[in-house]
């Protein structure tokens, strides 16, 4: 089953915040985030494999709860270049390993 | 970083034809692969996971006889759409990872319309 992410869509003025969340019915064995521009294939941005663990570079920084069934990526001072559909990714094992993306969120700065 | 080259960018075909979609690796071996369709505005849809020297294995609801897929080695796997229909056009995309739980890389997409 596909992870959810919301919101579906935000729009922000340039030097906002957003935060995107991603959650799991199950417990994810890790979590990938993704920003994909129009027309264009997905970026990687970044992973988280541990319950509790946070990561960042920049001003992009992401969570991972405990429970490993929720994720949010944190957008600060947001950017016109952060603009695109951010995707969270994770993994599915059970015999035959494959990939699926969550629901997707578009954000749109403006200026 | 690594690099996934997919073609053709673009394809304008006939109902009934088929079309063919080369996915490469061309800096690592992958020795699986994953296929994803997407529509305007959705996300990416699996579709099918290929592996190297065996049959890939297809999400529910997605037809193997119309999507062939072939990985036939450890830096190539192809999608043949076959008899294509105006409701499959779409972005098809490829990507791959070189081992479990790094970031997939994706090539650029192929967008397919059926007339």
């Amino acid at each position: 089953q596909q992870p959810v992410q919301s919101p579906q869509a935000v729009i922000l003025r340039e030097g906002e915040d957003a935060v995107i969340n991603c959650s799991s019915s199950k417990a994810l064995y890790s979590v990938h985030w993704y920003r994909q521009k129009h027309g264009e294939a997905p970026v990687f941005l970044m992973i988280l494999l541990k319950g509790g663990e946070q990561k960042g570079h920049e001003k992009i920084s992401a969570s991972f709860n405990e429970k490993k069934q929720q994720s949010s990526l944190y957008l600060t001072a947001s950017q016109l270049s952060y603009s695109g559909t951010y995707f969270c990714g994770t993994e599915r094992g059970s015999g035959t390993y494959k990939y699926i993306f969550g629901t997707g969120t578009r954000l749109k700065v403006l200026a | 970083g690594a690099v996934v080259s997919q073609h053709p960018s673009w394809v304008i075909c006939k109902s009934g034809t088929s079309v063919k979609i080369e996915c490469r690796s061309l800096d690592f071996q992958a020795t699986t692969m994953f296929w994803y369709r997407q529509f305007p505005k959705q996300s990416l849809m699996l579709m099918a996971t290929s592996n190297e020297g065996s049959k890939a294995t297809y999400e529910q609801g997605v037809e193997k006889d119309k999507f062939l897929i072939n990985h036939a080695s450890l830096t190539l796997s192809t999608l043949t759409v076959t008899s294509a229909h105006p409701e499959d056009s779409s972005f098809y995309i490829c990507s791959a990872s070189r081992q479990g739980s790094s970031p997939l890389h994706f090539g650029n997409g192929t967008r397919l319309t059926v007339t």
